[in-house]
């Protein structure tokens, strides 16, 4: 089966904690593509990273990074030092080739950032 | 263009009515994705299209749901015989083979 799972449904956190949303994906593939994306109140999809299944090296951006470890099927995203702007919903999907090169989202993890 | 478009942006439509979403892909992208989103829920996958292959339908969710996608561009989301339960944002998304998708603004459509 192909599928994402995001466990945590909502995170509350207070600003400047750092916090880590998880991500595990299940796919047959040798070729596949984790994608992160995030949507805030006003509604929008903004895309944050996307990676390749070959390329295990975890990435910064900024306060983002994202830590791929193939052995345990994950792609978690961690923000550090968070702030009330990060609040939104946060998907992880999975573009497997096997499948037609379909985009696979998980069911999002809501995260709430307080003063 | 630019973006993604999808048209209308709200539509109110009375239950039994049947209604058409529209979406404009970014020139060049040969996948595109409806998607719908209820509120407070995650993203469901309603069809995608991939260049000249047949969709993949297996998330329209019953046979009052069809879409199409005329000349690999253009796509319309039609919903016949609407339902209370069919209220929610419809989101188009459209990417090169195994890119970044990019997504509508989308349409939010209330049945009552």
């Amino acid at each position: 089966a192909q599928k994402v799972t995001q466990a945590q449904t909502e995170i509350s956190v207070v600003e400047k904690e750092d916090v880590t949303l998880d991500c595990v994906y299940e796919t047959r593939d040798t070729t596949y593509y984790l994608f992160w994306y995030k949507q805030p109140p006003s509604g929008e999809l903004v895309f944050l990273i996307r990676r390749n299944s070959f390329d295990e090296q975890n990435e910064i951006s900024g306060r983002y990074s994202w830590n791929f470890q193939k052995s345990t099927s994950s792609f978690n995203f961690t923000i550090t030092a968070s702030q009330v702007v990060d609040s939104a919903v946060y998907f992880c999907a999975l573009l497997f080739t096997g499948g037609g090169n379909k985009l696979t989202f998980g069911t999002g993890t809501q995260l709430k950032v307080e003063l | 263009g630019a973006g993604v478009s999808q048209s209308p942006s709200n539509k109110v439509t009375e239950k039994g009515k049947d209604v058409e979403l529209r979406c404009d892909p970014i020139s060049g992208h040969t996948a595109l994705y409806w998607y719908r989103q209820s509120l407070g829920q995650g993203l469901e996958f309603l069809i995608y299209f991939q260049g000249n292959s047949a969709p993949d339908k297996s998330g329209l969710p019953s046979d009052r749901f069809s879409a199409e996608r005329t000349g690999g561009s253009v796509s319309t989301l039609t919903i016949q015989r609407t339902q209370q339960e069919d209220s929610a944002v419809y989101l188009c998304a459209s990417s090169l083979k195994r890119g970044r998708a990019f997504f509508g603004q989308g349409t939010r459509l209330t049945v009552v």
